[in-house]
């Protein structure tokens, strides 16, 4: 157990949907840190969060979007759902957010019909 | 400017050594490298800054070679417990987008009793 934690756990919803994944920090942590995981495309880092900033952009799409919030819980939105956005996302959290340990969620399995 | 691990895939018999490499095309600050079993989160290994440093726990251990931006992953002995999908992850530095963290394709290692 990371001690990061994300909900739902999997979630089913139609394309056009839109869904709000949450995670929780490790406590102690103040960065955060969004990935998507596909058969196709690997791990890829969406984006990071510092004690509520946005501190770096990865290949996140336009119709997501994420915040932090002052408890330093994290959520990532996706809009627009499309077929291709079916993949498991994680949440992970570092202390200070730069060259240091990453722990991560158990993910969120999203499944887009 | 995402990092390029070999083999791709490795097949060991329990007691066998494997080594696992990552290369960049780009000077990289820290590497960080990663075991996933299917269904689960990606589980922290070790994190190596620039330096050259070399470290390990148990009969895992890594190198990060500066001069040649890569890092090698070294499993000896290995168990059954070692199987997986072994993915690492590269830094370019402070400022800006380099803060992301950029995983390789991965590298799924089988050990066979």
């Amino acid at each position: 157990d990371s001690g990061v934690t994300q909900t739902p756990k999997h979630l089913i919803t139609a394309t056009g949907q839109r869904v709000t994944l949450r995670c929780s920090p490790r406590s102690g942590d103040l960065s955060v840190y969004w990935y998507q995981q596909s058969l196709d495309q690997g791990l890829q880092f969406l984006i990071q969060y510092y004690n509520g900033e946005e501190r770096a952009k990865g290949n996140i799409l336009e119709r997501f979007s994420a915040q932090q919030f002052p408890d330093l819980h994290s959520e990532l939105n996706l809009s627009s759902l499309e077929l291709g956005d079916s993949a498991l996302y994680f949440c992970a959290s570092s202390a200070t957010g730069f060259g240091e340990t990453q722990y991560f969620g158990p993910g969120t399995r999203l499944l887009v019909l | 400017q995402q990092p390029v691990q070999s083999p791709q895939a490795v097949i060991l018999r329990e007691g066998e050594d494997a080594v696992i490499n990552c290369s960049s095309s780009k000077a990289l600050y820290s590497v960080h490298w990663y075991r996933q079993k299917h269904g689960e989160a990606p589980v922290f290994l070790m994190i190596l800054l620039k330096g050259g440093e070399q470290k390990g726990h148990d009969k895992i251990s890594a190198s990060f070679n500066e001069k040649k931006q890569q890092s090698s992953l070294y499993l000896t002995a290995s168990q059954l417990s070692y199987s997986g999908t072994y993915f690492c992850g590269t830094e370019l530095g402070s400022g800006g987008s380099n803060y992301k963290l950029t995983f390789g394709k991965g590298t799924l290692l089988t050990v066979n009793p």
